[in-house]
């Protein structure tokens, strides 16, 4: 069962905050994150395990609410290099990841 | 963490004929995958490469179209047989050094294909 995630595009202007959410039909095990520049492969920003976590690097962090078997992605006063498209991807421990349609944010001077 | 690389990074092909795509990763991983993604689009996986067996695919995906091989902890092929123009697209593999439930996917950059 693919996530759902929202918004499904972002503008924002520099040092602006945004916040994008993932949600499944299905119990979760972990939710996965990866950002996708145009033309590039899909780079790792963070995975949360099951135990309603919360992770964050930088000025990019994450929650994740296994009972409403959802997750959000806060990005903190955006830089112009956090364009891309945003990916949720879900596994219920199936040894597969299951992607979302993707967010596409970007982000104005 | 690991790099993986991917041959070709990008073809044009006649319909009906058939290419294989490399996948080749600098340090053992645990599983692999085939991933298909159109311009714009969701990464969709198409199978699992499993190691000195078949692979495994997802709904929508057969062994005759889209025949896996993976013959070490390194290596991949997935060949894309009897093309069409809905083919064409962009075919990613990953890996990871362990079970991909709680380990980061590393990803090749992609093999660009267009079918005429």
């Amino acid at each position: 069962q693919q996530p759902v995630q929202s918004p499904q595009a972002v503008i924002l202007r520099e040092g602006e905050d945004a916040v994008i959410n993932c949600s499944s039909s299905k119990a979760l095990y972990s939710v996965h994150w990866y950002r996708q520049k145009h033309g590039e492969a899909p780079v790792f920003l963070m995975i949360l395990l099951k135990g309603g976590e919360q992770k964050g690097h930088d000025k990019i962090s994450a929650s994740f609410n296994e009972k409403k078997q959802q997750s959000s992605l806060y990005l903190t006063a955006s830089q112009l290099s956090y364009s891309g498209t945003y990916f949720c991807g879900t596994s219920n421990r199936d040894d597969k990841i299951i992607f979302g349609k993707g967010t596409r944010l970007h982000i104005l001077p | 963490s690991a790099v993986i690389s991917q041959k070709p990074s990008r073809d044009i092909c006649q319909r009906g004929t058939s290419l294989t795509i490399q996948c080749q990763v600098d340090s053992q991983v645990t599983m692999m995958f085939w991933y298909r993604q159109q311009p714009g689009q969701s990464l969709t996986l198409i199978a699992t490469a499993n190691q000195g067996s078949e692979a495994t695919y997802e709904s929508g995906f057969v062994i005759d179209k889209f025949p896996i091989s993976r013959p070490n902890l390194t290596f991949s092929t997935l060949t894309v047989s009897n093309m069409s123009p809905e083919d064409s697209s962009i075919y990613l593999c990953s890996g990871t050094q362990g079970g991909p439930s709680y380990n980061e996917q590393f990803f090749g950059p992609g093999t660009r294909l267009t079918v005429l």
